[in-house]
Parts: C-alpha cells; structure tokens; sequence
C-alpha cells in the first residue's frame, strides 16, 4: 500500500541556518507530493505540491524536488526564521476509486527555530 | 480568510451528550473530508465525500455520523463518545483531482470528560 515517512523530530535550528527535513514514499502509480505546514492552534495549510517526477515545488523560500529514482521529496530551506516554527507533513495522493483522491500524510516532523 | 471554517473551534462534553461538529467550504470544491488529529499519531482520515456520496469510511465507529447535505456543508455528529476521543478534528476540501490540494480549517479541539 501506499505510505509515506518522514525524519523523526523535533528539529531545533538557530536562525537562519538550513534546514531539510527528509522525505521517502512507497505508492504505485504516480502520486502527487505536497508539504504541508501547521502553525500552533490552526488546521494544515499547503506549503508546495510537484506533480510529476523532477518537478520542484516552491514557496516562501522553501523547496522540495520530487525524485523517482529514490522516491524521496526532501523539504529544504537555505535560512530558517523564528516563524518557520511549525509541524510539517510530507503527504501524496493516492487514488481511492470512485474517481477521489485522497491524501496520505506522514507522521509530520516538528520544527523549532530559535532566536 | 481559509475558505473552510469548522465552528465550533472548542467543545467540551461528557460521555453521554450529543454535539454535532459544523464545516462550511467557501471555494467551490466537490470533495470533503473529515480528519481525527491526536497527539503523537499520525493524521487519520475518518470520511470522505464526493459529490455529496461518501466515497470511504476508515473503519471508524459507529458513535461518529457524517452528514453531507450539500457539496458545501459537512457535519459530523457525535453521540456517546469515549475520552479517547477527545482529539482536534480537521475538516478539508479538495477539487477531484490527483493534483488537487486539500484545504484544511482551523479544527474543532474536543474534550471528552
């Protein structure tokens, strides 16, 4: 079946260093892969998405490249902020029947950057 | 604005009560879905509608009830829940796409005494 794993956290970065946070799938098919973002006391809000593999999703500095061959879509931003603390999810579409789609999320990785 | 708003944002109730949980979706979607959010767990999927057709039902007990009255509004309704329950619940919608991104409300924390 489909699944997707993500780094164990917490992350604890200074600002302004690097952060990835790794990223590996098993699907069949080809999904799509998304980020998505959570801030404390909110829902999950789309960060990036790639469709096809190479694709490179961005947005807000981050980025992610969607790689077949290692079936990875590693999350990395070159300079972290206070404000990037959050919990990411790694996710992918999968196809549910009945012409839906549904998302498989990772277990999410949360961040902490300090002053 | 999220263009998906769950009211109530907070409920606290007790084992024997019976609450029902509201999402409203303001950007024309044809899917949504509901989600359990515990602590060190990962998100879990409970149901999902298509065109107002429930499409999946995660194995999800019998004391959880959605409702989709239109592709717009998506209800769940509760009756005597567990303290195990007790969670943040995520409704999403989506268009019906492969690519389609899901977009999540803020969540409705909930606290079974």
């Amino acid at each position: 079946g489909n699944s997707v794993t993500q780094m164990e956290g917490p992350v604890t970065l200074s600002e302004e260093a690097f952060l990835t946070i790794n990223c590996t799938y098993t699907a069949t098919g080809y999904p799509s892969l998304f980020w998505y973002v959570q801030y404390p006391g909110e829902g999950l809000q789309l960060l990036l998405k790639a469709t096809k593999a190479d694709d490179k999703g961005s947005n807000k500095g981050f980025e992610a490249t969607y790689r077949k061959e290692t079936t990875s879509f590693h999350l990395e931003k070159g300079s972290v902020q206070v404000s990037d603390s959050a919990v990411y999810f790694c996710a992918l579409s999968r196809d549910s029947g009945a012409g839906s789609y549904q998302l498989t999320f990772g277990k999410g990785t949360k961040l902490s950057v300090i002053p | 604005e999220t263009g998906v708003t769950q009211t109530p944002r907070h409920l606290v109730m007790g084992m024997t009560n019976k609450k029902s949980l509201k999402c409203e979706q303001h950007l024309g979607h044809n899917a949504m879905y509901w989600y359990k959010q515990s602590a060190k767990k990962p998100l879990e999927l409970m149901f999902v509608y298509s065109l107002e057709e429930r499409v999946e039902n995660n194995s999800v007990p019998s004391r959880f009830s959605p409702e989709c009255p239109n592709s717009s509004h998506l209800f769940l309704h509760l009756h005597t829940l567990q303290p195990e329950d007790s969670a943040l619940y995520l409704c999403a919608s989506s268009q019906e796409t492969r690519s389609g991104p899901q977009h999540f409300g803020d969540g409705t924390r909930l606290s079974i005494l």
